[in-house]
């Protein structure tokens, strides 16, 4: 059974700093891996996707990596803003045909302090 | 563009009463359709999905149903709330399995 954790649960950091959230996977079968942004009391907004056979994918001030092998994907968020303070959650799609599988990290909840 | 949109975004309830949450999504057809949970301190609990009208899923047994009468609509509902049902409520819908999941804002449902 895929299970998805992320640490730290909680991080607080000074505005400006670089930052890495990591998402770790028990089953390396998978088939993309979602990074998504939570703002207290709202929806997910997705970040960035990567397919079972990328290695990164980068928008803007983030970069997300994969390593299918270890079960490990990275969030880096460089130059951190206290904008960007929220919840990041990791998700991993078993295969190509369980999208309703969809297994979610608790994820790590981000404070950037101006 | 397309958007979602759920509604309400908050609800209290009594424990008994019934429950209907309502999702739409505009600006794509025949989307994938999702109803997730996320109860405090965990995560995103998978309760429902829909690859068409009428075809509905259900990942858990539980005190809720969902239906989806519309292309582009999905409702979740409840004859009778438990305690146990409160939560925070998200729809969601993704075009293909290999493009991203798209959320709605969410509805805060509190049961007394």
């Amino acid at each position: 059974k895929q299970e998805v954790t992320q640490i730290p649960a909680a991080l607080s950091v000074p505005e400006g700093e670089n930052l890495v959230l990591n998402c770790s996977f028990t089953d390396s079968a998978i088939y993309n891996l979602q990074w998504f942004r939570q703002d207290p009391g709202k929806g997910l907004t997705s970040l960035l996707l990567i397919q079972s056979s990328q290695r990164e994918q980068t928008s803007g001030r983030l970069n997300a990596s994969l390593d299918k092998s270890s079960g490990r994907s990275t969030l880096y968020i460089a130059a951190s803003q206290p904008g960007d303070s929220a919840t990041y959650l990791c998700a991993v799609t078993p295969s190509e045909t369980s999208y309703d599988k969809v297994i979610f990290g608790p994820g790590t909840s981000l404070s950037v302090i101006p | 563009s397309q958007t979602i949109h759920q509604w309400p975004a908050t609800l209290v309830q009594p424990v008994g009463s019934p429950l209907s949450l309502e999702c739409t999504v505009e600006g794509t057809s025949n989307p994938n359709l999702y109803w997730y949970r996320q109860a405090a301190g965990r995560g995103l609990q998978l309760l429902f999905y829909s690859v068409g009208i009428g075809q509905i899923s259900s990942e858990v047994p539980q005190n809720l149903s969902a239906s989806r009468p519309q292309d582009r609509q999905f409702i979740l509902s409840s004859k009778k709330l438990l305690l146990s049902d409160s939560g925070f409520y998200l729809c969601a819908w993704s075009a293909q399995i290999n493009q991203p999941q798209h959320f709605g804002d969410g509805t805060r449902l509190s049961i007394l």
